[in-house]
């Protein structure tokens, strides 16, 4: 069974600051991996997607990479900003399969 | 941008009633789906539908869920009998294929069984 970890599982930093956030999976046989955004009480918000073919991607400050053999991801988040602080959860969907399997997420604070 | 709508964004219901969570995914997306987050914990995936049927489901979707296309744009999720521990966040969410090609979700509906 797909057990997704995320760590840190919360992370302040100051404005301007470049910070990774780690997400590393179980089973290797992925599909894709998708990062999501989520602030509190609301929806998710896909923010990049990596095939299981490709290595890593790219928006605006946000730059994803993807290791599928030794089972982990990161996200970069280039000079944060206050209005990044949301909590950010990563997921990856199995071959063949429609599900999703999410990691508990990362809770970030950008202080200004 | 196109949007997955979730009506009533926050529903409070007594033990033992039935509810209805209602979704309007996509209109030219093909595969819809339910999950949900219990506070403080991870998105559970709960079933997928395709093609007026369910493709997959958790252990979580027992005989007390279903799912409905009554027409050509909304997609629901009944739980006949709700208990206390039903009250969580339930995300609809659509994909134009399969979920290798990403998933757009809803703003969720929140769920408070008392």
């Amino acid at each position: 069974k797909q057990e997704v970890t995320q760590i840190p599982a919360a992370l302040s930093v100051p404005e301007g600051e470049n910070l990774v956030l780690n997400c590393s999976f179980t089973d290797s046989a992925i599909y894709n991996l998708q990062w999501f955004r989520q602030d509190p009480g609301k929806g998710l918000t896909s923010l990049l997607l990596i095939q299981s073919s490709q290595r890593e991607q790219t928006s605006g400050r946000l730059n994803a990479s993807l290791d599928k053999s030794s089972g982990r991801s990161t996200l970069y988040i280039a000079a944060s900003q206050p209005g990044d602080s949301a909590t950010y959860l990563c997921a990856v969907s199995g071959a063949g399969s429609y599900q999703l399997t999410f990691g508990k997420g990362t809770k970030l604070s950008v202080i200004p | 941008e196109p949007e997955v709508t979730q009506t009533p964004s926050h529903q409070v219901t007594q033990m033992g009633q039935e509810v209805i969570l209602r979704c309007v995914p996509i209109s030219n997306h093909l595969y819809f789906y339910w999950y949900r987050q219990i506070l403080g914990q991870k998105v559970e995936f709960l079933v997928s539908f395709y093609n007026n049927e369910i493709s997959e489901k958790s252990e979580i979707f027992d005989d007390q869920f279903s799912v409905e296309r009554p027409d050509g744009s909304n997609f629901t999720l009944k739980i006949r009998s709700t208990k206390l521990e039903d009250s969580a966040m339930y995300f609809c969410a659509s994909s134009e294929k399969l979920a290798n090609y990403g998933y757009t979700f809803g703003s969720g509906t929140r769920l408070t069984v008392v």
